[in-house]
């Protein structure tokens, strides 16, 4: 059975850093790409940062670039979301996904439960 | 940045009710269209990938259709374990954007 579960959340001042981190199990880890998705209180959903099974390329939206960085760790299956200059806007829920990719199709397949991040003074 | 519009944002529906939500991309999106359901607890699952592909383990009454930049995901006959959020995704190009999602409801 595929797990994919978050860790890391709080409350961190703005300007602040936090870095999440997402074990996964069931699945061959160092395989599929992985991302990071959020949700904001009662918003929709905003891709965050992707990265390739080996680690080698990432990829992210303007509104995290040089703030944001994910990881992967494949000898430990865990994923990593650095977090710097945290700002107000960034108070989400982040959920740990995996990709399925192929010619054709790029889903998430799977997700977390979600870990909370709270920007706040 | 290829904008996703849904529609309803909410829609009240019946037990049985066949239901449709509509999501517009901004420009064209090749069939590069998925649909995902939020349930009140959270947890996400994905439900069609690729505009019209059941994900394994999902209802056959779920189904999605649509090209170019309209499409839609229906609902056959509501059963009480659909009430929650849908949102589609369009994975055309970066970055990867949602729609604002559609909330299903008990009428």
């Amino acid at each position: 059975e595929v797990q994919l579960v978050e860790t890391g959340g709080g409350l961190v001042q703005p300007g602040r850093s936090l870095k999440l981190s997402c074990v996964a199990s069931g699945f061959t880890f160092n395989n599929y790409w992985m991302s990071w998705t959020r949700q904001a209180p009662g918003k929709g959903l905003e891709w965050v940062a992707s990265i390739t099974n080996s680690g080698g390329s990432t990829y992210y939206p303007d509104s995290v670039k040089g703030r944001f960085t994910i990881s992967r760790d494949n000898a430990q299956n865990t994923l990593y979301l650095q977090m710097n200059s945290l700002r107000s806007e960034d108070t989400a829920t982040y959920y740990c996904t995996r990709e399925e990719r192929t010619r054709y199709y790029w889903y998430f397949d799977f997700w977390g439960p979600g870990t909370m991040v709270t920007v706040s003074s | 940045d290829i904008q996703m519009t849904q529609t309803p944002s909410s829609m009240p529906a019946s037990l049985g009710e066949r239901v449709t939500i509509s999501c517009r991309a901004s420009q064209g999106i090749s069939n590069y269209l998925n649909w995902y359901q939020q349930k009140p607890d959270g947890t996400i699952k994905p439900l069609i990938y690729y505009t019209s592909n059941l994900q394994s383990g999902v209802p056959s009454r779920f189904s999605g259709s649509g090209s170019g930049t309209d499409y839609s995901l229906t609902i056959s006959s509501l059963e009480p374990e659909d009430f929650a959020m849908y949102y589609c995704q369009q994975y055309d190009s970066s970055p990867l954007t949602f729609g604002s999602g559609t909330k299903l409801e008990i009428k």
